[in-house]
C-alpha cells in the first residue's frame, strides 16, 4: 500500500526564517512520482514540484528547494527567507502512471511579519 | 477552457437531499479525479476515471456516493440523501495520465465544491 507522511501538522515561522516541511512515503514501486502541491487560503491547489525515483538531483527554485532521499523515503520541502505569502497548507503526494495520486494530510505553514 | 471547472462553487442542501457536483476537465485530459476535502484535513481520494476504463472507486466512502463520466469529458458526483458528516470541499482534478505531462506538471485542480449540509 502507498502511504504518505507529513509529520509537522502546524508550522509558524516568523518573516525571513527559513523552514524545512518533512514528507516521508511508503511504496512498493520501483518507479513512482512525488509531488509538493501548496493551498492557499484561497482553496485552490497549486502544483510546485515533482520528481521522480530515479532520479535523486536536489533541485532549487528560486526560494524553494526539494531534497529528495531514497535511502530514507524522504521528499523534503524547504522554503527559504520565508516570506507572508508563503503561508498556506503544503500537500506532498506519491503517485506514478495511471494510478490515483496519494497525498499526505498536509502542513499547515503560517509566516508570521 | 484553459482550467477545471467546478459547479456549483458552493451549495447549501438540507439533510436527506441529493446533490450533483459538476466536473469540466481540461479538454484532452482523459483522467479525471474526484476528492473530498473536509475542514482543516487532507484529500480523501474518491473515483477516479481513466479513459473508457472502468472507473476506480475504492475511495467512495458509500453506496450514497456515485459517480458518471460521459467519455472523457464532464463528470458528475451524486450525493443521494446527503448528510451532515457529507460536509466539505469537493476537488475535481484531471490530468493527461499514460503521458508524460501529468507526471511532469500533475494533477490540474479545479477550485471545488463547497459542501454544506444543514
Amino acid at each position: 500500500a502507498q502511504k504518505v507522511t507529513q509529520a509537522q501538522t502546524e508550522i509558524s515561522v516568523v518573516e525571513k526564517e527559513d523552514v524545512t516541511l518533512d514528507c516521508v512515503y511508503e511504496t512498493r514501486d520501483t518507479t513512482y512520482y512525488l509531488f509538493w502541491y501548496k493551498q492557499p487560503p484561497s482553496g485552490e491547489l497549486v502544483f510546485l514540484i515533482r520528481r521522480n525515483s530515479f532520479d535523486e538531483q536536489n533541485e532549487i527554485s528560486g526560494r524553494y528547494s526539494w531534497n529528495f532521499q531514497k535511502s530514507t523515503s524522504s521528499f523534503n520541502f524547504t522554503i527559504t527567507a520565508s516570506q507572508v505569502v508563503d503561508s498556506a497548507v503544503y500537500f506532498c503526494a506519491l503517485g506514478n502512471y495511471g494510478q490515483n495520486f496519494v497525498f499526505g494530510p498536509g502542513t499547515r505553514l503560517s509566516v508570521l511579519p | 477552457g484553459a482550467g477545471v471547472s467546478q459547479s456549483p462553487s458552493n451549495k447549501v442542501t438540507e439533510k436527506g437531499k441529493d446533490v450533483e457536483l459538476r466536473c469540466d476537465p481540461i479538454s484532452g485530459h482523459t483522467a479525471l479525479y474526484w476528492y473530498r476535502q473536509r475542514l482543516g484535513q487532507g484529500l480523501e481520494f474518491l473515483i477516479y476515471f481513466q479513459g473508457n476504463s472502468a472507473p476506480d472507486k475504492s475511495g467512495l466512502p458509500s453506496d450514497r456516493f456515485s459517480a458518471e463520466r460521459t467519455g472523457e469529458s464532464v463528470s458528475t458526483l451524486t450525493i443521494q440523501r446527503t448528510q451532515q458528516e457529507d460536509s466539505a470541499v469537493y476537488l475535481c482534478a484531471s490530468s493527461n495520465s499514460g503521458t508524460a505531462s501529468s507526471l511532469v506538471y500533475g494533477y490540474t485542480f479545479g477550485s471545488g465544491t463547497r459542501l454544506t449540509v444543514v
